[in-house]
Order: structure tokens, then C-alpha cells, then sequence
């Protein structure tokens, strides 16, 4: 099983201000099955990024993501309002599926 | 627009079986998978498994093996997943995930079932 370790577990930014998020993989995942999802109170997690770099469909352009082998990046250039929630990384090429422990984007 | 849409939050007791439904529309139904995923109180989210609505072929989590059911029903483009001798540790929102078939990420989400297990 393949085991996604994300940091900071928290971060407290401020809207307009960069955020950077980590995920680590226990061993090397194909860049092409690797997805980031936000979550907000309530909901049911949303695909933000899916092939460690392709936006979903609807998603912003300040949302980008990066990475490849066990290192992945979800990047937000200027925090909107409605960015503050969790984000979880996945891995969708092999068996389990497996996601992080997410990391919460929290208003400073 | 795709849509699923699952059935009602359930509260069950320690031992008892929970069959939660999940009704697709707006695609094709046998043309793509459905995973089961859940989220404790607070907590991260977990891959239980997942059904191939076409042939009706299923992948289980190892931790839910013997304990987890998928099944589908073509007729109706809704898939139920049965998980018995339930836990308090079962509590949790259960989401049916659409993908296509392979490895490709979760791109539709229900919009979450609770099941509480309290005795």
C-alpha cells in the first residue's frame, strides 16, 4: 500500500497570500495518477487536480500542482476566500486507492 | 448532469449490517466505475472498494475484505455496498465516487451518507 504523508498539517495564511502544500509518497507514484481535492464543511470533496498537473474542469487557474516520483506540490497563488478548506492528495494508480491526511488551509 | 444521489443517514447498532444505496443519472451507467469512500468524524478519507457496474466485478480495500458488499443494479443505475458486523469505529459520511474505468482519479462525488453505529 502506498502511503501519503501531507504537510503542514495546517496553515494559517491570510486571502492574497501564496499557498503551498506537500505530499509525500511512500514510493514512487506514475505522475499521471496522482489528484489533489478540496473539501469544505459539509461537503463532499471536489477534484481539483488530477495527473499531479491537469486542472479539473471548472477549476481556477490559481490552483496549479507539481511533482513526480514521491514528491507532489498543490500550489495557490493568491488565497481567495473561498480557497480556506482541506486538501486531500491521491494516488489512483494501483490498489488501494490511497489518500493523505489532508492539510487544512485556515484564515490567519 | 451527473448526479448521485444516495440514500439516508442510518444509525445502527454494534454487530448489525448497513446497506447504503447510490442512484446514477446523467451517464451512462455501466461505462464507469464506482468506488466507496469514507470519512470518520474529523477525520481523513478511506477507500473501501469499488464495482464495475458492467460486469459486476468488485475490488475490496483488504482491511473491509469479508465484511463489505458492492452490488448493482443496472435496471435501476444504482449500486448498494453492505458492510456488517458493524463498530462504533464504522461511524462515518460514506460517499459513492464515480471514475472511469482504470486508473483515473474520482471525478463525481455523492453527496455522502452518515451512518452512526451506537448502541
Amino acid at each position: 500500500e502506498i502511503v501519503l504523508t501531507q504537510s503542514p498539517g495546517t496553515l494559517s495564511l491570510s486571502p492574497g497570500q501564496r499557498a503551498t502544500l506537500s505530499c509525500r509518497a511512500s514510493q514512487s507514484v506514475s505522475s499521471s495518477y496522482f489528484a489533489w481535492y478540496q473539501q469544505k464543511p459539509g461537503q463532499a470533496p471536489r477534484l481539483l487536480i488530477y495527473g499531479a498537473s491537469s486542472r479539473a474542469t471548472g477549476i481556477p487557474d490559481r490552483f496549479s500542482g507539481s511533482g513526480s516520483g514521491t514528491d507532489f506540490t498543490l500550489t495557490i497563488s493568491r488565497l481567495e476566500p473561498e480557497d480556506f478548506a482541506v486538501y486531500y492528495c491521491q494516488q489512483y494508480g494501483s490498489s488501494p486507492r490511497t489518500f493523505g491526511q489532508g492539510t487544512k488551509v485556515e484564515i490567519k | 448532469q451527473v448526479q448521485l444521489v444516495q440514500s439516508g443517514a442510518e444509525v445502527k447498532k454494534p454487530e448489525a449490517s448497513v446497506k447504503i444505496s447510490c442512484k446514477a443519472s446523467g451517464y451512462t451507467f455501466t461505462s464507469y466505475y464506482l468506488h466507496w469512500v469514507r470519512q470518520a468524524p474529523g477525520q481523513g478519507l478511506e477507500w473501501m472498494g469499488m464495482i464495475n457496474p458492467n460486469s459486476g466485478g468488485t475490488n475490496y480495500a483488504q482491511k473491509f475484505q469479508g465484511r463489505v458488499t458492492m452490488t448493482r443494479d443496472t435496471s435501476t443505475s444504482t449500486v448498494y455496498t453492505e458492510l456488517s458486523s458493524l463498530r462504533s469505529d464504522d461511524t462515518a459520511v460514506y460517499y459513492c465516487v464515480r471514475a472511469e474505468p482504470g486508473s483515473y482519479p474520482f471525478d463525481y462525488w455523492g453527496q455522502g451518507t452518515l451512518v452512526t453505529v451506537s448502541s
